[in-house]
């Protein structure tokens, strides 16, 4: 049963403390997602990969956010510094574009992130 | 810009049919999705619309029309364990290719 796999599943740490989330994408699929989700302002993306090329990350801000793909099995993102208003879930999806147009994007269990 | 506007909440009983509409403005246009998200979980993918009319899949199907800018999801026979949150999304042909732009969900409530 493939699956988006993110770790870790909760995080607290302190306002100023860099913070690390991976993901493990889907075996096969070479487009990846990291979106956060709050209650305000619901699911939003921050960043998107294809084939491991960062193709947008302008819903992400850059002075203290940054996201990579080591290699096709591994992404990362990381806060540095991180800031309260930070917390959120941070949602990893993958998917594939060969799968006709419908590229459906499969979601992981998600980061709990709490910075206080 | 890129607006998509659903309902915040809603309340069915169980058995009934539910519509859930989506209205949605964007630069471009290449697909319809619609997410459903339990509680503390993970958005699950329930269906997707690219071409105007109904899709059915078993208990929920999805309707659009690319003219008006609207869809909507409709539950029958609806469950208590139907009680979620509702993501419609829009893949949006321009600007980054396969990006999808969520509404803020609908939450839906279904009681005995």
């Amino acid at each position: 049963d493939a699956r988006v796999t993110q770790t870790p599943r909760h995080k607290v740490t302190e306002m100023g403390q860099e913070v690390t989330m991976r993901c493990q994408p889907i075996l096969g699929h070479n487009t990846v997602f990291w979106y956060r989700q709050t209650m305000m302002q619901g699911l939003e993306l921050l960043a998107y990969f294809r084939n491991r090329a960062p193709l947008d990350d302008s819903g992400m801000p850059k002075d203290r956010f940054s996201a990579e793909m080591p290699d096709a099995t591994l992404a990362t993102l990381k806060i540095q510094p991180s800031e309260p208003r930070d917390s959120a879930v941070y949602f990893c999806a993958s998917g594939d574009p060969g799968q006709g147009n419908t590229d459906t994007q499969y979601f992981g269990p998600g980061t709990r992130l709490t910075v206080l | 810009g890129q607006n998509i506007d659903q309902p915040t909440e809603m309340t069915a009983t169980e058995g009934a049919i539910v519509q859930i509409n989506c209205t949605y403005q964007t630069s471009g246009f290449n697909g319809l999705f619609w997410y459903q998200q339990h509680a503390g979980e993970a958005p699950t993918f329930l269906s997707y619309n690219v071409l105007d009319g109904l899709e059915e899949k078993g208990r929920f199907s999805s309707f659009l029309s690319r003219s008006k800018g609207y869809s909507y999801l409709l539950l029958k026979e609806l469950q208590m364990k139907d009680s979620a949150s509702y993501l419609c999304a829009v893949r949006d042909s321009q600007g980054s290719q396969g990006n999808l732009i969520f509404g803020k969900g609908t939450k839906l409530s279904v009681k005995p």
